[in-house]
């Protein structure tokens, strides 16, 4: 089975600040990561996502995330935070296959700005 | 090109009632899936439907039903309302490439009194 684990359920930040979310999975084959964003009373939207290419993902809005797999970890960064930023964010994992695809979500991570 | 959309937005029901919610996928895509967002958790699998047949179903009671239909749209049907299952439900679609990235609607707000 597939799990992940998000550390902290609220984190908090300067604006201008590093951003460093984390997440940690657990998968009996070699995982697809990702990680969406959460506005209020808003579905979600990805941010980026890993998918065996290469181990530093890029994604939208300046964000980024690094896959280790020795520490089987998909921690979300970003160097500078932007009130816009405020919102809840959710790491997950499926297995790459054709046809059937289900994500296992977190329990999500609320980001906190402060001026 | 329009999102994955959803209908109705927000509902209130009652305990024992009957629920459906509909979603249409983004153009072109032919899986569909079904998830339940309770308040202050992640979202959970509920279903995925391709090509008009169930490929996958989380661990939900048999109240709850979904079907797809020619266009690709789906219906999740929910009986027998309980209080928990007031949740956002979350309609998602993909093209069936390994690669292909699951896109998310704005969900159903449904909460159960």
């Amino acid at each position: 089975a597939q799990s992940v684990t998000q550390l902290g359920s609220h984190v908090s930040v300067s604006e201008g600040a590093l951003v460093l979310l984390r997440c940690n999975y657990s998968s009996s084959v070699p995982p697809y990561l990702f990680w969406y964003v959460q506005y209020p009373n808003q579905g979600l939207q990805l941010l980026l996502k890993y998918t065996s290419a290469a181990t530093l993902v890029k994604g939208i809005n300046g964000f980024e995330a690094e896959f280790k797999k020795s520490e089987t970890s998909f921690h979300l960064t970003k160097p500078s935070a932007h009130m816009s930023d405020a919102a809840e964010y959710f790491c997950a994992v499926s297995k790459p296959q054709t046809g059937f695809q289900k994500l296992v979500f977190g329990t999500g991570t609320r980001l906190l700005v402060s001026p | 090109d329009a999102g994955v959309t959803q209908s109705p937005t927000h509902l209130i029901k009652t305990r024992g009632q009957h629920v459906t919610l509909r979603c249409s996928p983004i153009s072109g895509h032919k899986s569909v899936s079904w998830y339940q967002q309770v308040l202050g958790q992640g979202p959970q699998f509920i279903f995925q439907y391709y090509e008009k047949e169930e490929r996958g179903r989380g661990n939900f009671p048999d109240r709850f039903s979904a079907r797809q239909f020619p266009n690709y749209s789906s219906e999740l049907n929910v009986n027998a309302l309980l209080l928990g299952d007031s949740a956002l439900y979350l309609c998602a679609s993909r093209d069936t490439g390994t690669l292909d990235t699951i896109y998310f609607g704005e969900g159903s707000w449904l909460t159960v009194v």
